[in-house]
């Protein structure tokens, strides 16, 4: 079975710092992985996802991760972060072997910040 | 709104009370999705429905809970005989079980509070 892991719980940075949140699964085979944010208020979407290709994924508001496959991590970024990124981030996967896979979250980081 | 919609989205118990939880995907998705999500944990799988058959349930899913998709449209879970330990937020999401897409459309959850 897959499984998830988040490093950061709680993550507090100042407007326009750079952001860097880790990611690593564990699973044996090929997967799709998936970053999701939840803002105050409102419910879970998603963020970017990776199913194969590039390894640099670009997602909306300026976010991109990449998938390091031998460090099995899928690390998300952002170069200059706002006060409306304040929200909480969760990463997720999924074999990737056809048909239905169950999808694994992680148990998420919030990130807070500060004008 | 499109998207996908549940009901109630708080509902406060006692212990030991029956409940049943409500979710609409968006129209023509095929696979339905429950999950739990407790404070400070990412959302954990409940169980998954392509169309009307529920084809996986977690071990966290208890005899007191049922699900069903009875015309494979909208779905209801029900816990029975609530304990505190249900308190949670429950979350339903959707997708359009195409191949090689895992991507989960989420509504906004049911919070569940037993007393």
């Amino acid at each position: 079975a897959q499984s998830v892991s988040q490093h950061n719980h709680h993550v507090i940075l100042s407007e326009a710092a750079s952001l860097e949140l880790g990611c690593n699964y564990s699973y044996g085979g090929t997967v799709n992985l998936f970053w999701y944010v939840q803002y105050p208020g409102q419910h879970l979407q998603l963020l970017l996802k990776y199913f194969s290709g590039d390894p640099l994924v670009k997602g909306i508001k300026g976010f991109e991760a990449e998938f390091i496959k031998s460090k099995f991590s899928f690390n998300l970024r952002k170069p200059s972060v706002q006060w409306s990124d304040t929200a909480e981030y969760f990463c997720a996967v999924t074999p990737n072997s056809g048909g239905y896979q169950k999808v694994t979250f992680g148990i998420g980081t919030k990130l807070q910040v500060i004008p | 709104d499109t998207g996908v919609s549940q009901d109630p989205r708080h509902k406060i118990t006692k212990r030991g009370q029956n409940v049943t939880f409500r979710c609409d995907p968006i129209s023509e998705h095929n696979r339905l999705y429950w999950y739990r999500q407790t404070l400070g944990q990412g959302p954990e799988f409940l169980t998954y429905f392509q169309n009307e058959a529920q084809l996986e349930k977690s071990r966290l899913l208890s005899d007191r809970f049922s699900a069903e998709r009875p015309k494979g449209s909208f779905s209801t879970l029900e816990i029975q005989r609530t304990e505190q330990g249900d308190s949670a937020m429950y979350l339903c999401a959707s997708s359009p079980g195409l191949v090689g897409s895992n991507e989960q459309f989420f509504g906004p959850g049911t919070r569940l509070t037993v007393l």
